[in-house]
């Protein structure tokens, strides 16, 4: 099935930098999610984005929902440890909504 | 967001037997899916689970090899049927309400074929 495309696909960043992931996709999403997976564990929703445009924050992240409905892009400010990680965007048509997931960004956090 | 568990969370298994993950809730959805993470990769969509009536299985995936059954709205199984090492996977079942985009997921289930 078709897989959104996230970038980039890992990344090695020093506690307090900002780090800034995106997601595209061929296809029209009215949803936006990002999520976030730790190992052993399922996804855990971090920002969920339903208009073209829109732009949300939750603490250190914020997310914006791209004016095509063909992307979105998360960023994470001053990282911590703990955000250590695989983040998963997902796109979802309509309101029964199956969802699509992107490749994964893994962010690794060096002190 | 509602409370999702998972059973087992976690199994080896031998090839050809099947395996039976159940998932509840703790309040009532409308919607029910089941996802397979193979090793080291993003999530697949196996089926959306409906209550009362059969599962809408995606392109790829057949009831005869993942018959899922779906009795009340805070329950639902996924059967791994005729197990090969290639079904080695994480299997996840997540939850929605309709109308809403969002999709809340369980802790999952580890499955291991030998």
């Amino acid at each position: 099935g078709q897989q959104l495309n996230q970038s980039p696909q890992s990344m090695f960043i020093q506690e307090g930098e900002d780090v800034s992931m995106n997601c595209t996709s061929s296809s029209i999403f009215n949803t936006w999610l990002w999520y976030k997976q730790d190992p052993g564990e399922g996804p855990v929703l971090l920002i969920a984005l339903y208009k073209a445009g829109e732009l949300t924050s939750n603490g250190r992240l914020t997310a914006q929902f791209g004016i095509t409905r063909k992307d979105s892009f998360l960023n994470i400010s001053a990282s911590i440890p703990s955000d250590v990680g695989i983040y998963f965007c997902a796109g979802g048509t309509g309101t029964a909504s199956k969802l699509t997931f992107g490749t994964g960004t893994r962010l690794q956090v060096t002190l | 967001s509602a409370v999702i568990s998972q059973k087992p969370s976690r199994d080896i298994c031998q090839r050809g037997t099947s395996l039976t993950i159940q998932c509840q809730v703790d309040s009532q959805v409308t919607m029910m899916f089941w996802y397979r993470q193979q090793p080291g990769q993003s999530l697949t969509l196996i089926a959306t689970a409906n209550q009362g009536s059969e599962a809408t299985y995606e392109s790829g995936f057949v009831i005869d090899k993942f018959p899922i059954s779906r009795p009340n709205l805070t329950f639902s199984t996924l059967t791994v049927s005729n197990m090969s090492p290639e079904d080695s996977s994480i299997y996840l079942c997540s939850v929605g309400r309709e109308g809403m985009g969002t999709q809340y997921f369980g802790p999952g289930t580890r499955l291991l074929v030998l």
